[in-house]
């Protein structure tokens, strides 16, 4: 069970292009989400958080019309990044925290951005 | 703020041999303690999670880690390395069940 689904694992797209990412909890629902970013040989920092319902909350430096976050439903989060440039190129992780009783987050497998 | 140290960017050990991977946190209220192992462009595997109660929390594939409150540590283990250990490790903390925060991460590499 707790089983987060993320696609695509990987996408090439050209500069100027916007690219869309889904985060899918398949077995429970998840009222948070979270979506982090992780360089080569780095650790992930946290973009933002996301509420079902509700705006998402970014974190420091992070620019939230770059990188659209919406969580329309108790499964399903995505991340738009628009416009990309060549910058924008990582590796994307989204995680989510479980409703249900205990403590619980579960991680995508990751999509990894290359903007050409 | 919660913030998390991971001692040692890499760490090498022989297959066999004891694992030690170092983590400190900083937390004003009681946090919660995760370590995370990722595999080459994967994502994040739970190997163990400390919330309450007892100290000494094992997880998956032989790891273990105890918090010491005292020390503001939650240090990882594994009595016997195997060559399937070697990964990227990160240490994370959080609080009152809000967003995770991750060290920088530990390359455990094991030596045949």
């Amino acid at each position: 069970g707790a089983v987060v689904s993320q696609h695509p694992s990987w996408v090439i797209c050209k500069s100027g292009t916007s690219v869309k990412i889904e985060c899918r909890s398949l077995d429970f629902q998840a009222t948070t989400m979270f979506w982090y970013r992780q360089f080569p040989k780095q650790s992930l920092m946290l973009m933002a958080t996301s509420n079902e319902g509700s705006k998402a909350t970014y974190e420091q430096g992070v620019e939230k019309d770059k990188f659209l976050i919406n969580h329309a439903s108790l499964t399903l989060s995505t991340l738009t990044v628009t416009s990309a440039h060549p910058e924008d190129s990582s590796f994307y992780i989204c995680s989510a925290r479980r409703v249900a009783v205990g403590y619980g987050y579960t991680f995508g497998s990751g999509t990894r951005l290359t903007v050409v | 703020a919660q913030s998390v140290t991971q001692l040692g960017s890499h760490v090498s050990v022989s297959e066999g041999a004891l694992v030690l991977l170092r983590c400190n946190y900083s937390s004003s209220v009681p946090p919660y303690l995760f370590w995370y192992v990722q595999y080459p462009n994967q994502g994040l595997q739970l190997l163990l999670k400390y919330t309450t109660g007892a100290t000494l929390v094992k997880g998956i594939n032989g790891f273990e880690a105890e918090f010491k409150k005292s020390e503001t540590s939650f240090h990882l283990t594994k009595p016997s390395a195997h060559m399937s250990d070697a990964a990227e490790y990160f240490c994370a903390v959080s609080v009152r069940n809000d967003k995770i925060i991750f060290g920088k991460g530990t390359r455990l590499h094991i030596l045949p």
